[in-house]
């Protein structure tokens, strides 16, 4: 079975430029999830989906990120403009059911971002 | 709030010796789920264990064990004999008991180095 996909894996951009990332879940996973890890932290959640909608975006800076999940399988996540301290590896996650026991969150990759 | 201390940053080791890796949580949760996760230099977090709040049975897996202590909020991880492989940053991570799906509070690692 393959894992989550992410790209792109590296970006570097000046402040102000605009940066988008995919990302593309495990088949069937109905729940996607948008976290930042700035350097020497934990991963922070920043906007969460089910299917196509969106669960928990309370930690999501909407005045610069955006993120979409329109057919409820691929996902988006859009910095602009971007800032200094947006520097951070951005990790894509799903999880299989959406209700019932606790379902495991399987990480891609990460795609890492530097502001300069 | 839920809350995740991991108060030891960075620990190295000696290969061989034993280790031990601890976490504090805090929740106003009844029920809630813990996990340890281990990010290798590669960047993807890869999950280790899950502990739902009702079972307080500690756990051994190969090397790894874990010790869940309700009375005093820990839930500690220790790796027996470690290796040179076992380098990478641990992180310890909680969530509530809700029967669906819902976002990690991760805290903020530590960073464990093995050498020869």
């Amino acid at each position: 079975e393959a894992g989550v996909a992410q790209s792109p894996r590296y970006k570097i951009i000046e402040k102000r430029q605009s940066v988008a990332f995919w990302c593309n879940p495990i088949s069937g996973h109905a729940t996607l999830y948008w976290y930042q890890q700035i350097l020497g932290q934990g991963p922070k959640l920043l906007i969460q989906f089910q299917n196509n909608g969106v669960v928990d975006d309370s930690q999501l800076p909407k005045d610069r990120f955006s993120a979409e999940r329109l057919k409820g399988v691929d996902s988006t996540l859009k910095i602009q403009p971007a800032k200094l301290e947006d520097s951070a590896v951005y990790l894509c996650a799903s999880s299989y059911k959406t209700s019932g026991m606790y379902n495991e969150q399987f990480f891609g990759p990460g795609t890492r971002l530097t502001v300069l | 709030a839920q809350k995740v201390t991991q108060a030891q940053t960075e620990i190295s080791v000696v290969e061989k010796e034993d280790v031990t890796l601890d976490c504090v949580y805090e929740t106003r949760d009844t029920t809630y789920y813990l996990f340890w996760y281990k990010q290798p230099p590669s960047g993807e977090l890869v999950f280790l264990i899950r502990r739902n709040s009702f079972d307080e049975q500690n756990e051994i897996s190969g090397r790894y064990s874990w010790n869940f202590q309700k009375s005093t909020s820990s839930f500690n991880f220790t790796i027996t004999a470690s290796q040179v492989v076992d380098s990478a940053v641990y992180f310890c991570a909680l969530t509530k008991h809700t029967g669906t799906a819902s976002k990690l509070t991760f805290g903020t690692g530590t960073r464990l180095q093995v050498t020869l």
